[in-house]
């Protein structure tokens, strides 16, 4: 199989504090991973690409000071949204890819984040 | 830039059949993916599409038009389970995933 975790599965926290979510890939290693964003009765929308060992290559109109992510092993990929405004509420899913099969990406259960 | 259109709600009868259309413009093209989202939960993998044609996988058919840059995800024998939203994301020369707005379908007694 390919699981992939998130944890928290969701969070609730105040106006300028820092959240941290992480991903997991639980029975395989991950060489890259993703992070999406998704705003209610809108689509995923992809905020970075993760990879193990580099730093993350962020898509455009993604602040990178902002939304800090740090792929440290093959198995776990973390992102931490930085003083965090209402505006963030969002819910945050992470997906990764298998070596070899890179063309499939595997989804987290997902992060209900809301900025309070 | 990947610029990928669906229709936005659908509405059918249990037991019956929809079809969901997507087109898609793209500037790399590594395969078409069908997900499933219920509100509140990621989506979770349908079907994937890189050679033109039809792939069936049992209640769920979708089917790929490379040169026309169209897609269609056929829902067979609707169940009230069956009421979602149905993702339309292509895959592009990196591998990263462009979606679609979603299907929102809507399956009625």
């Amino acid at each position: 199989g390919a699981v992939v975790s998130q944890h928290p599965s969701w969070v609730i926290c105040k106006s300028g504090t820092s959240v941290k979510i992480e991903c997991r890939s639980l029975d395989f290693q991950a060489t890259t991973m993703f992070w999406y964003r998704q705003f209610p009765k809108q689509s995923l929308m992809l905020m970075a690409t993760s990879n193990e060992g580099s730093k993350a290559t962020y898509e455009q109109g993604v602040e990178k000071d902002k939304f800090l992510i740090n792929h440290a092993s093959l198995t776990l990929s973390t992102l931490t949204v930085t003083s965090a405004h209402p505006e963030d509420s969002s819910f945050y899913i992470c997906s990764a890819s298998h070596p070899g099969q890179e063309y499939e990406q595997y989804f987290g259960p997902g992060t209900r984040l809301t900025v309070t | 830039g990947q610029n990928i259109d669906q229709p936005t709600e659908m509405t059918a009868t249990e037991g019956a059949i929809v079809q969901i259309n997507c087109t898609y413009q793209t500037s790399g093209f590594n395969g078409l993916f069908w997900y499933q989202q219920h509100a509140g939960e990621a989506p979770t993998f349908l079907s994937y599409n890189v050679l033109d044609g039809l792939e069936e996988k049992g209640r769920f058919s979708s089917f790929l038009s490379r040169s026309k840059g169209y897609s269609y995800l056929l829902l067979k024998e609707l169940q009230m389970k069956d009421s979602a939203s149905y993702l339309c994301a292509v895959s592009n020369n990196d591998y990263k995933l462009s979606f679609g707005a979603g299907t929102t379908v809507t399956v009625r007694a």
